[in-house]
């Protein structure tokens, strides 16, 4: 069945510094959507990608959907403390909106 | 405030009883999903309705779950003789009709633990 992997698992990131989360899929997606889970929390829209290598910037994130549209990357630059959080990639195939969520990459921010 | 609401935030039960979970979606969403999430795991599929129709179910769904949403609005999940394994989170999910890839609205979840 689709498997959808996201790497790293973990990520601690000094305040102000960039990093880069990667997702994989292992079927080609119809569309790609981010989420944001704060500790205690449940699972925030980010953004929704359709088009093949699609690229969107949130002010200091920028996503992208690969050619093939079987990868996505989150890009943050500057982080901040509010960065702070788990990070999920889920990849739709269906029209019936069903996601195929990624295990996440936990973000933590040092100050 | 997402607008889906999840009743109850947290379930304690004994292994062996039954629990019920409600979830009541935001009132003009057709499509209404089941979640479940472990610790450090993301969200996993188990159910999803269209109005009142239950268009697919997982095949990690045992039959011991089952979800019904009687008139296309709350839904209701249950586990009968719940086991240890089924201690997870139990998320909730909305999204308007027909709109390929828009976004899910989570509720806040009920937090399942079974002792």
């Amino acid at each position: 069945g689709q498997q959808v992997m996201q790497i790293p698992q973990y990520q601690h990131v000094q305040e102000g510094e960039d990093f880069t989360t990667y997702c994989n899929s292992s079927t080609t997606l119809s569309n790609i959507q981010w989420y944001k889970q704060r500790p205690g929390g449940h699972p925030v829209f980010l953004i929704q990608l359709v088009k093949s290598g699609e690229v969107k910037k949130q002010k200091r994130l920028t996503f992208q959907f690969g050619e093939a549209k079987k990868n996505s990357s989150l890009h943050i630059t500057a982080t901040q403390t509010t960065d702070v959080g788990t990070y999920f990639c889920a990849g739709g195939t269906d029209s019936w909106g069903k996601l195929q969520f990624g295990a996440g990459t936990q973000v933590v921010v040092t100050p | 405030d997402t607008g889906v609401s999840q009743d109850p935030r947290h379930k304690i039960t004994k292994r062996g009883q039954n629990v019920t979970f409600r979830c009541d979606p935001i009132s003009e969403h057709n499509r209404l999903y089941w979640y479940r999430q472990t610790l450090g795991q993301g969200p996993e599929f188990l159910t999803y309705f269209q109005n009142e129709a239950q268009l697919e179910k997982s095949r990690l769904l045992s039959d011991r779950f089952s979800a019904e949403r009687p008139k296309g609005s709350f839904s209701t999940l249950e586990i009968q003789r719940t086991e240890q394994g089924d201690s997870a989170m139990y998320l909730c999910a909305s999204r308007p009709k027909d709109r390929l890839g828009t976004e899910a609205f989570f509720g806040q979840g009920t937090r399942l633990t079974v002792v």
